[in-house]
């Protein structure tokens, strides 16, 4: 049971390259989410998915496109990098159950865009 | 939408001494407050978590208060440990509809030996 694991775990782009970061959950959870962290402001919500199928806006979500591909993964796309979006990229797995809305997040990916 | 403010961002303490961390919201719908603990080059794990119908919930060493009438709630860590030193981070969610979190900015914890 890896709980929540996320592919990269570093990467280097250059602007205007693109790329996928890799998402998946291993413990049953409807809701999928991913966050960046910058330092100094905490975790932003980029984009979420409430449960398989749909996907909404969070609060930075310009730049960036996710695709839930099932109920285990949650893909977020760099359509064409821009150093504004150096940061640590963090997906979480949780939450959308009547029981509980606790979160669990994977080790994240840090991302430099030169 | 939800604005979270956490303070002090940085917080030293002796071991064995306590630590407070306060966190306050704006949306008075929120009804889930968690508080994770994050380790260099680590994703955030969660350590204690209150709803809304609870006012104090303990778990050992760590405990969270919450105050619904003035929208803030507290982390406290007692008889503070070296590996108790990490950033701390409070957030803020519904129960109903958008269930993200909204995050605090965090406080650095540092227990001096």
């Amino acid at each position: 049971n890896a709980g929540v694991t996320q592919t990269p775990k570093f990467q280097v782009l250059k602007t205007g390259q693109s790329m996928t970061l890799q998402c998946a959950q291993d413990m049953n959870h409807n809701s999928m989410y991913w966050y960046r962290q910058d330092p100094g402001m905490g975790l932003r919500l980029i984009y979420y998915s409430a449960s398989e199928g749909t996907t909404d806006k969070g609060e930075v979500p310009n730049g960036y496109n996710v695709s839930r591909l099932n109920k285990r993964e949650f893909s977020l796309r760099l359509e064409s990098a821009a150093p504004s979006q150096t940061s640590v990229y963090f997906c979480a797995g949780g939450g959308g159950i009547a029981s509980t809305d606790t979160q669990y997040f994977g080790p994240g990916t840090r991302l430099t865009v030169l | 939408g939800e604005n979270v403010e956490q303070h002090p961002s940085t917080l030293s303490v002796q071991e064995g001494d306590s630590a407070v961390i306060k966190c306050t919201y704006s949306d008075s719908a929120s009804n889930y407050f968690p508080w994770y603990k994050q380790e260099l080059g680590k994703g955030p794990q969660l350590i204690i978590d209150i709803r809304s119908n609870v006012g104090e919930k303990k778990d050992q060493r760590i405990a969270v208060t919450l105050n619904k009438t003035a929208k803030h709630f507290s982390l406290h860590i007692t008889e503070t440990q070296p590996e108790d030193s990490a950033v701390y981070f409070c957030a803020a969610s519904r129960e109903t509809g958008r269930r993200a979190l909204t995050f605090g900015s965090g406080t650095r914890l540092q227990v001096q030996p």
